[in-house]
């Protein structure tokens, strides 16, 4: 256990539908980040955050993916209109602040998403 | 896009044995980090190496640093069954101030490990 907490752990949903995700990061940390990691693949950056600020978003999150980190606590990815295609495993990492001795990112378990 | 490449895409070994695995990536980098990943779960720090450290160590880890070659190989020493999982390299970027990073990591697609007792 890292310390990063998220859930659901599964959830599966039909095509249209949306769904939110939610990460809570270990408490001092004020890095939150967001990947998406497709079946025999290596995770891929979609989001990150720095306290409450999002700091970039990645090509991969079209329109109909959003997230937040409201007051700089948890943090919430939400996807609208689903699609086969968003089928993956949505991934949420926390670290301190950027900078020497502070780069590791620690990992939550996971959101598993299955879109039918 | 994935930055790192690992290499072997599987690798099968019997307990005791040593396993390595290797990661090329394409652009400088502010350091480069291991991760382990069991079946389904999410991913577990192994080890960090910065961008002017050769050689790092931690129990039976032990990863190397090729800034020239833009390489990295991770070292697993005695291997137990336990060690079973996927490894992935990850690259983090150099940042706009000096010994900083960005913090957004650049995945390879894994070297999955399979240690028989």
């Amino acid at each position: 256990d890292t310390g990063v907490s998220q859930d659901p752990r599964h959830k599966i949903t039909k095509r249209g539908q949306n769904v939110t995700f939610r990460c809570d990061p270990i408490s001092e940390h004020n890095r939150l980040y967001w990947y998406r990691q497709t079946l025999g693949q290596g995770p891929e950056f979609l989001t990150y955050f720095q306290n409450e600020a999002q700091l970039e978003k990645s090509r991969l999150l079209s329109d109909r993916f959003s997230a937040e980190r409201p007051k700089g606590s948890f943090s919430t990815l939400e996807i609208q209109r689903t699609e086969q295609g968003d089928s993956a495993m949505y991934l949420c990492a926390s670290s301190l602040a950027y900078g020497l001795g502070r780069e590791t990112q620690y990992f939550g378990p996971g959101t598993r998403l299955l879109v039918l | 896009s994935q930055q790192g490449e690992e290499d072997p895409q599987a690798l099968s070994i019997q307990e005791g044995e040593n396993a390595t695995m290797n990661c090329s990536y394409k652009t400088s980098i502010n350091n480069l980090q291991w991760y382990r990943q069991n079946s389904g779960r999410g991913l577990v720090h192994l080890i960090l190496i910065r961008s002017n450290e050769r050689e790092k160590h931690s129990g039976r880890l032990r990863v190397t640093l090729d800034t020239s070659k833009k390489s990295s190989s991770l070292l697993i020493t005695a291997s137990r069954a336990a060690d079973t999982a996927s490894y992935f390299c990850a690259t983090d970027l150099p940042g706009d101030a000096g010994g900083t990073s960005y913090g957004k990591l650049t995945f390879g697609q894994g070297t999955i490990l399979t240690v028989h007792p």
